[in-house]
């Protein structure tokens, strides 16, 4: 079964509204989960990792002001993208390691479609 | 590997052949290498993984190939069916909660 739950697989918002998505670490405790974007065709792009308790650290180019992370627990994270613009339609996929085993598991992926 | 690519390359194979998917990586201290399966409209799955001190490591079906000296990482499928149509994706990393960095990934397509 999923280890890593992402919340929700689509959605379709207006746009200049925000969006929030979740990620969530179903039986293991996550200090540290990564949010990752994917454009169709193309490979996934790090955006950001999630830090428990701390500010997220982004990957050049990512703007922090429009793509906001919060890692309140140590079983969730959740990416808020603000403001959000045709061009943010995009497919947002979060990972955590499942420290049992230290593999790297995805959630299931949220396509965001922006009108 | 890089972890962007514009276009994604296709192996198209017969049902019941093995296929062989390659990637080149790109950071010599990368010391975990991943395989990951992604469906359409899903998050990536993990297929099967290597650590820089294999060189071979089999699964059920499945192995993994690594040359460290030239940075070239692969995955075989044996007896490939229509369920391991996908794409592929081969990822890097350097150190426990490092980053993965991926690579651009290859569409596997199976031919009844």
């Amino acid at each position: 079964g999923a280890v890593v739950s992402q919340h929700p697989s689509w959605v379709i918002c207006k746009s200049g509204t925000s969006v929030k998505i979740e990620c969530r670490s179903l039986d293991f405790q996550a200090t540290t989960m990564f949010w990752y974007r994917q454009f169709p065709k193309q490979s996934l792009m790090l955006m950001a990792t999630s830090n428990e308790g701390s500010k997220a650290t982004y990957e050049q180019g990512v703007e922090k002001d429009k793509f906001l992370i919060n890692h309140a627990s140590l079983t969730l994270s959740t990416l808020t993208v603000t403001s959000a613009h045709p061009e943010d339609s995009s497919f947002y996929i979060c990972s955590a390691t499942r420290p049992i085993n230290e593999k790297l598991f995805f959630g299931s992926g949220t396509q965001l479609s922006v009108l | 590997g890089e972890s962007v690519g514009l276009h994604l390359p296709t192996l198209s194979v017969q049902e019941g052949d093995n296929s062989i998917i390659n990637c080149a990586y790109s950071n010599s201290a990368s010391d975990y290498f991943i395989w990951y399966k992604q469906e359409s409209g899903k998050g990536p799955q993990f297929i099967i993984d290597i650590r820089s001190n294999m060189d071979k490591r089999q699964g059920q079906r499945v192995t993994v190939l690594l040359n460290k000296t030239v940075k070239h990482l692969s995955l075989q499928i044996a007896a490939t069916q229509p369920g391991d149509s996908a794409v592929y994706f081969c990822a890097e990393t350097a150190g426990a909660n490092s980053k993965l960095t991926f690579g651009k990934g290859i569409t596997l397509s199976v031919r009844p």
